[in-house]
């Protein structure tokens, strides 16, 4: 079955390291998406890409980086420089304009950060 | 900037029973789309119905229904017949038009959901 494989599910980070998140899709979706999640304040962008080799910063991107090399893959790098990366981190894809739910995101089960 | 929010945090709801949520939003677009998500305890984000604001007539899917009131910018959704599979938080969310490229989505804060047995 089509779907967004996260890995890992849970992980754990010393201060000072930056640890990456892989996001992984078989959906042929073009656009592709990192959400962060905390208690109480819903869901906000990191970065999203449109297409490979191509992303954008969210609304909240400081701290962190993402590639796009290839289309089924959107890392996403939590850096040292987050100051608060403790959180669940989403990612989604949507597929091309034009289609039926262009605008319709689909996510993955999400990876849980704790730092230490 | 787009916003939206879900003024109730918490709600709870009797087995079998009809519960509102309640979500306004803010946006300067004239076209747009509307969601409501649902994240049950594993945490897996599914879509529970979409909006599109240029249709005058509320979207349904089975048990779920929204009152999509476009002047006052109001979006709430309606769960009957509560069963306890419902349980879960739901998020709102507003998207503008299909442009090219990705669909900026804007959450609102989440509204968790008890089913009472």
């Amino acid at each position: 079955d089509g779907g967004i494989t996260q890995s890992p599910k849970y992980l754990f980070r010393k201060e000072g390291q930056n640890v990456t998140l892989s996001c992984e899709q078989n959906l042929n979706h073009d656009a592709m998406y990192w959400y962060r999640q905390d208690p109480g304040q819903g869901l906000r962008l990191i970065y999203y890409s449109q297409i490979v080799n191509d992303f954008q910063k969210g609304d909240i991107a400081e701290g962190y980086s993402v590639s796009r090399e290839k289309k089924e893959s959107f890392p996403l790098t939590v850096t040292s420089a987050q100051k608060n990366p403790t959180a669940f981190y989403l990612c989604a894809s949507t597929p091309r304009d034009g289609s039926s739910g262009a605008n319709v995101l689909t996510f993955g089960a999400g990876s849980r950060l704790t730092v230490l | 900037a787009q916003t939206v929010t879900q003024s109730q945090p918490e709600m709870s709801v009797q087995e079998a029973e009809t519960v509102t949520l309640s979500c306004t939003y803010d946006t300067s677009e004239s076209d747009y789309y509307l969601f409501w998500y649902k994240q049950p305890p594993s945490r897996q984000m599914i879509l529970v119905i979409r909006q599109e604001a240029y249709k005058q007539q509320n979207a349904t899917e089975n048990r779920f229904s929204v009152n999509f009131q476009k002047a006052a910018k109001s979006f709430s959704l309606k769960i009957s017949d509560s069963q306890l599979g419902d349980a879960a938080m739901y998020f709102c969310a507003h998207c503008g038009a299909i442009i090219q490229g990705a669909q900026k989505l804007v959450f609102g804060q989440g509204t968790r959901l008890t089913i009472n047995p």
